[in-house]
C-alpha cells in the first residue's frame, strides 16, 4: 500500500459532463502529481503542485484543472468530457520538491466517458 | 513531445531469461533516471533510480545501466521470473520529481 488514497476507483459519465478526482497524498508528502494513463500514450504529466501551489504543468488540457487544498489533499477537475478523456488517472505524492523522495502512486481512478 | 522514448513495446522471455529494456531521452537538464513497475490494478511503483553520475547502479536482480554521451539508459533484469511479469516505466526529471517524464511502458512477460 502506497499511503496513497484516490476515490473514486471507477467512474462513468457521458460526454459534456463534469468531474472531480480526488487524491490524498500519504501523510507528511507535500508535493501532489496528476498524470493520465492511456493505452496508447503510457504515463503523461498534468500538473504538479507543492503545499497548495502550482509548480509544474505539463499537458494539461484547458478543460481540466487541479488544485492543492490546505489540508494537501488534491481535486483534478474534468470538464466538457469528450470520448477521448477516457482514461486510468493517477495521482502520486514526494515529500519535498527537490528531494531524493521518490513518487508514490495510488492505485488510479478509471474514467470512462460514454 | 515524447521526452523519454522506451523500447520494446513488448518483451517476453523464458524464466531464468535477462530481459533488457531500453530509454532514450533528450533533455541534458534531467538528473534522475528511475524506473517504475507497475501490476495489473495497481499504480506504478518505484524499481530502482539513478543519477547521472554514475553508469550503473544493482538492487537485487535489477540493474540500471547509464550513458550520458547517448543519451540512453537500460534496466536489467537478471534471472527473470514470472513473477516479474508486468509493464515496466523508464521516466526522467529535473531535481528527483520535478516535471517527471515517463516512457511509454514494457509490458513484459516471462514464462515458466
Amino acid at each position: 500500500d502506497s499511503g496513497v488514497t484516490q476515490t473514486p476507483k471507477h467512474l462513468i459519465t457521458a460526454t459534456g459532463q463534469r468531474v472531480t478526482l480526488r487524491c490524498s497524498p500519504r501523510s507528511g508528502d507535500l508535493s501532489v502529481y496528476w498524470y493520465q494513463q492511456s493505452l496508447d500514450q503510457g504515463l503523461q504529466f498534468l500538473i504538479q503542485y507543492y503545499n497548495g501551489e502550482e509548480r509544474a504543468k505539463g499537458n494539461i488540457l484547458e478543460r481540466f484543472s487541479a488544485q492543492q487544498f490546505p489540508d494537501l489533499h488534491s481535486e483534478l477537475n474534468l470538464s466538457s468530457l469528450e470520448l477521448g478523456d477516457s482514461a486510468l488517472y493517477f495521482c502520486a505524492s514526494s515529500g519535498r520538491t527537490g528531494s531524493n523522495s521518490p513518487l508514490h502512486f495510488g492505485n488510479g481512478t478509471r474514467l470512462t466517458v460514454t | 513531445q515524447q521526452q523519454v522514448k522506451q523500447s520494446p513495446q513488448s518483451l517476453i522471455v523464458q524464466k531464468g531469461g535477462i530481459p533488457i529494456i531500453n530509454c532514450a531521452y533528450e533533455n541534458t537538464a534531467f538528473d534522475y533516471f528511475p524506473w517504475y513497475q507497475q501490476f495489473p490494478g495497481k499504480g506504478p511503483a518505484l524499481l530502482i533510480a539513478i543519477r547521472p553520475d554514475v553508469s550503473e547502479k544493482k538492487e537485487g536482480r535489477f540493474t540500471i545501466s547509464f550513458n550520458k554521451s547517448a543519451k540512453q539508459f537500460s534496466l536489467h533484469i537478471m534471472d527473470s521470473q514470472p513473477g516479474d511479469s508486468a509493464t515496466y516505466f523508464c521516466a526522467a526529471s529535473k531535481d528527483n520529481n520535478n516535471d517527471m517524464r515517463f516512457g511509454a511502458g514494457t509490458r513484459l512477460t516471462v514464462k515458466p
